[in-house]
């Protein structure tokens, strides 16, 4: 257990639904991150908030709408996605954002299955 | 981008020691982690190098190189739940994280 918790855990959906991933970390960290990782490809920063602040968005399309209503909880709004979509989706927290060597801990993903 | 280069797989036996290494080319520096995931699991930190030399951590030592732009890490007396992928993951000038496309080790009996 690494103390951020993903739900769902798996999630299949069709293009034209409308879903949400969730993500909550119980360690008192001020920094949350989603990133998407596909099968042998590197894991790749979707977006960042610092203090619930959105501090990156790393050129995610809008069919991705991540939300940040403390800094214990993250969002990621998902609507009319591609199958191209279908991934792992990690979220992460740290301390703070914006100091070397903030160690980040990971969440077991969302494994989303787009058809 | 940021360009993080490691090996795709690696097999070894049990009880043996396994190097994998990592380049990098990024702009800017404030360090190089590393962590394991295990098949369908989060991804789990296992160290974090920023000055030249070598971090030991029981069986597992991480070394990196600033000059290079090198690290490697190196797993001793290999046990089967060793099994996993390691992500080299490089902290850029702006503290972004960028990861490589992980490392497969898979530990014979």
């Amino acid at each position: 257990e690494t103390g951020v918790t993903q739900t769902p855990r798996h999630l299949v959906m069709g293009m034209t639904n409308k879903k949400s991933l969730k993500c909550e970390q119980h360690l008192g960290h001020n920094a949350m991150y989603w990133y998407k990782q596909s099968a042998k490809k590197p894991l790749e920063l979707m977006f960042v908030y610092n203090f619930k602040e959105q501090t990156e968005n790393n050129s995610v399309p809008s069919r991705f709408s991540p939300e940040c209503p403390n800094s214990s909880h993250l969002f990621l709004h998902l609507h009319t996605l591609q199958p191209e979509d279908s991934a792992l989706y990690l979220c992460a927290s740290s301390q703070d954002k914006g100091r070397g060597g903030e160690t980040q801990y990971f969440g077991p993903g969302t494994r989303l299955l787009v058809l | 981008g940021q360009n993080i280069d490691q090996p795709t797989e690696m097999t070894a036996t049990e009880g043996a020691i396994v190097q994998i290494n990592c380049t990098y080319q990024t702009s800017g520096f404030n360090g190089l982690f590393w962590y394991q995931q295990h098949a369908g699991e989060a991804p789990t930190f296992l160290s974090y190098n920023v000055l030249d030399g070598l971090e030991e951590k029981g069986r597992f030592s991480s070394f990196l190189s600033r000059s290079k732009g090198y690290s490697y890490l190196l797993l001793k007396e290999l046990q089967m739940k060793d099994s996993a992928s390691y992500l080299c993951a490089v902290e850029d000038g702006d503290y972004k994280l960028s990861f490589g496309a992980g490392t497969t080790v898979t530990v014979r009996a």
